[in-house]
């Protein structure tokens, strides 16, 4: 697997609570993605960096913030979660070093009540 | 607007039996393609890409540039091919990907 991890892998939180969750990179790409899995909608991209400090919004961005200071670090904002909001989140990464493939993280499984 | 379509959320077949994942896409130009797969409880990987053209755990995949499709194939299906598939489309020098829904394929014994 590419170095990619995901902290933390499992949350529960309430609705109206802030969440962050992280995602830490060794492999020095460039690109970073954040996804959402959601049964019947497959993947679907909340945000991603083409650098850092460089950010864009995906498909699915309303009620998301992120932040990239390090290359290796990309942090996706919850500022207030609510119960759509409960799903599996990816990170990816991705370099042309590497072609265009993306490599994914571990997920990170978020339960809001 | 760009699109990949898996027209099945679910696929089931017996151990043996061939396997055909459909995936449909609207793109402008000439888009890069690939199968990623989810086996349970792990995450996503590439399976493989259009351009690399090569076979990966059996499966093959044709690009059909007339029908707009890449479809995902395997003559013989295996009970550790069970897992989700997904398809995805990437414009030519883009780095941000447009995936298929997934299929989930349930190989039987």
């Amino acid at each position: 697997d590419a170095g990619i991890t995901q902290s933390p892998r499992h949350k529960v939180t309430e609705t109206g609570t802030p969440v962050t969750l992280r995602c830490h990179q060794t492999e020095n790409h460039r690109y970073m993605y954040w996804y959402r899995q959601d049964p019947g909608h497959g993947l679907r991209l909340i945000h991603y960096s083409y650098g850092v400090k460089d950010t864009d919004k995906g498909e699915v961005s309303d009620g998301y913030s992120v932040s990239r200071s390090k290359t290796e670090d990309f942090l996706l904002t919850l500022e207030s979660a609510t119960s759509s909001q409960t799903s599996v989140y990816f990170c990816a990464i991705s370099d042309i070093r590497e072609g265009t493939e993306q490599f994914f993280g571990p997920g990170t499984r978020l339960t809001v009540l | 607007a760009q699109r990949v379509t898996q027209p099945e959320k679910l696929l089931s077949v017996f151990k043996g039996a061939p396997v055909e994942l459909k995936c449909n896409y609207s793109y402008s130009g000439s888009p890069e393609l690939f199968w990623y797969v989810q086996y349970s409880r792990q995450r996503l990987q590439l399976l493989l890409r259009h351009i690399s053209r090569e076979s990966i755990k059996g499966f093959t995949a044709d690009l059909n540039k007339g029908e707009t499709s890449f479809h995902l194939k395997k003559p013989f299906a295996q009970e550790e091919d069970s897992a989700m598939y997904y398809c995805a489309a990437q414009g030519r020098g883009s780095y941000i990907p447009t995936f298929g829904r997934g299929t989930s394929l349930i190989v039987h014994p």
